[in-house]
């Protein structure tokens, strides 16, 4: 399997712009999450899916984030209209049968987009 | 909520052992993970503990303590490639599938 795949893998833009990250999550995975990573704050989590339906946002920093899962293979985090303070490493991941437990507790996370806003 | 506490930098020698503690609050508990991230990559899925007790995979094991609250990695047989920000993990109390990452310890591994 390829793994999590991100597009773009680096994305540098001017404040006030439209920015779209997408996700390809592996394949049979039922859950998909996206993360935002920085020096201050650590790793997020922003929302995540569950068979391409929107489970929990409150992590979604403010109405300028939104993400789909318009199918099971395919994500998008859109950030409208950008800010500097957006700038981070976005990671996508994705798992499945979590509440099983069992001998593992895994996220599969795809390489990230590092998201830079000037 | 959640809270977990890692420290934020370790340094050993190659051939050592090490230890990264990881404490944690939580009303509900699930279990613990830890992940490893070398610089520039992503997560990656190292070690889970619901029990009490010492997981072992390799060089790498992981301790759990629900009594104590507290959780660690230990890496043995040090080598530079190790050198990477190890975190763990926890899930909410009230949405089992939502995490919560500490905020990292980055390891340095010297020859």
């Amino acid at each position: 399997d390829a793994g999590v795949i991100q597009s773009p893998r680096h994305e540098v833009t001017e404040m006030g712009q439209e920015v779209t990250l997408r996700c390809k999550p592996i394949s049979g995975h039922d859950y998909l999450f996206w993360y935002r990573q920085t020096m201050m704050r650590g790793l997020e989590l922003l929302i995540y899916f569950n068979n391409n339906v929107p489970i929990d946002d409150s992590g979604m920093p403010e109405d300028r984030f939104s993400a789909k899962m318009p199918n099971a293979s395919f994500s998008t985090l859109k950030i409208q209209p950008s800010e500097p303070r957006d700038s981070a490493v976005y990671f996508c991941a994705s798992s499945t049968n979590l509440l099983a437990g069992g001998v593992t507790d895994t996220q599969y996370f795809g390489p990230g987009t590092r998201l830079t806003v000037l | 909520g959640q809270s977990l506490e890692q420290p934020s930098e370790v340094t050993a020698v190659e051939g050592a052992i090490v230890q990264i503690n990881c404490t944690y609050q939580t009303s509900g508990f699930y279990g613990l993970s830890w992940y490893q991230q070398h610089d520039g990559g992503a997560p990656t899925f190292l070690s889970y503990n619901a029990l009490d007790g010492l997981e072992e995979t390799g060089r790498f094991s992981s301790f759990l303590s629900r009594s104590d609250s507290y959780g660690y990695l230990l890496l043995q047989e040090l080598q530079m490639k190790d050198s990477a920000s190890y975190f763990c993990a926890v899930r909410d109390e009230d949405n089992f599938n939502k995490f919560y990452f500490g905020s990292g310890t980055k390891l340095n591994v010297k020859p």
